[in-house]
């Protein structure tokens, strides 16, 4: 199994350009979360999915849209980047049973200029 | 909703040492308290957890104990070593679905 993936690994924007990052699962986990890290911030989630269809605002929602069409995948959207948004971004996923134990993935690290 | 504060920040030991880390809580019906290991480069990675009945769980050289009357929680690392060198991270779930993470504590094992 690979886990969690993540595309891309990194990329770079200018202001007011958009992008999504995917997140892909095989384990057949039904909540699957995006977080950002920040030096000297931890992990603060941006938004995270109960299931397919499904998707909610966690601590820091402003400037993001996500997706959860398929129960594998969760995409998460910048519709106009700013400098802010500059980070790196982490997927995670776990399983109804077990929803508390996160399984993350490798990371995107996202410059704006 | 849950806060989640951790210290120290930065830990220095020497390898064989052990190092401690602590977390605090701020909502009293958290039950379930994982310890998550980020190696540079890479994303977190659950390396043990304890829930609310249990007061401490060994792993190894890895031990974590709860006080829910403190609401405190730490991790326990004994005879460190250089792989032991990453950022470590408290959690704490806020609610049925999602986790609350502390800031993070860069543990450095130097030979």
């Amino acid at each position: 199994n690979a886990g969690v993936t993540q595309t891309p690994k990194f990329r770079v924007l200018k202001t007011g350009q958009s992008m999504t990052l995917l997140c892909a699962q095989d384990m057949n986990h039904e909540y699957m979360y995006w977080y950002r890290q920040d030096p000297g911030m931890g992990l603060r989630l941006i938004h995270y999915s109960v299931g397919e269809g499904t998707t909610a605002k966690g601590e820091v929602p402003d400037g993001y849209n996500v997706s959860r069409l398929k129960k594998q995948n969760f995409l998460l959207g910048l519709e106009s980047a700013a400098p802010s948004q500059t980070s790196v971004y982490f997927c995670a996923s776990s399983s109804w049973s077990a929803r508390s134990t996160q399984y993350f993935g490798p990371g995107t690290r996202l410059t704006v200029l | 909703g849950e806060n989640v504060e951790q210290h120290p920040s930065t830990l220095s030991v020497q390898e064989g040492d052990s190092a401690v880390i602590k977390c605090t809580y701020s909502d009293s019906a958290s039950n379930y308290f994982p310890w998550y290991k980020q190696e540079l480069g890479k994303g977190p990675q659950l390396i043990i957890d304890i829930r609310s009945n249990v007061g401490e769980k060994k792993d190894q050289r890895i031990a974590v104990t709860l006080n829910k009357t403190a609401k405190h929680f730490s991790l326990h690392i004994t005879e460190t070593q250089p792989e032991d060198s990453a950022v470590y991270f408290c959690a704490a779930p806020p609610g049925y679905s999602t986790l609350t993470f502390g800031k993070g504590t860069m543990l450095l094992v130097s030979p």
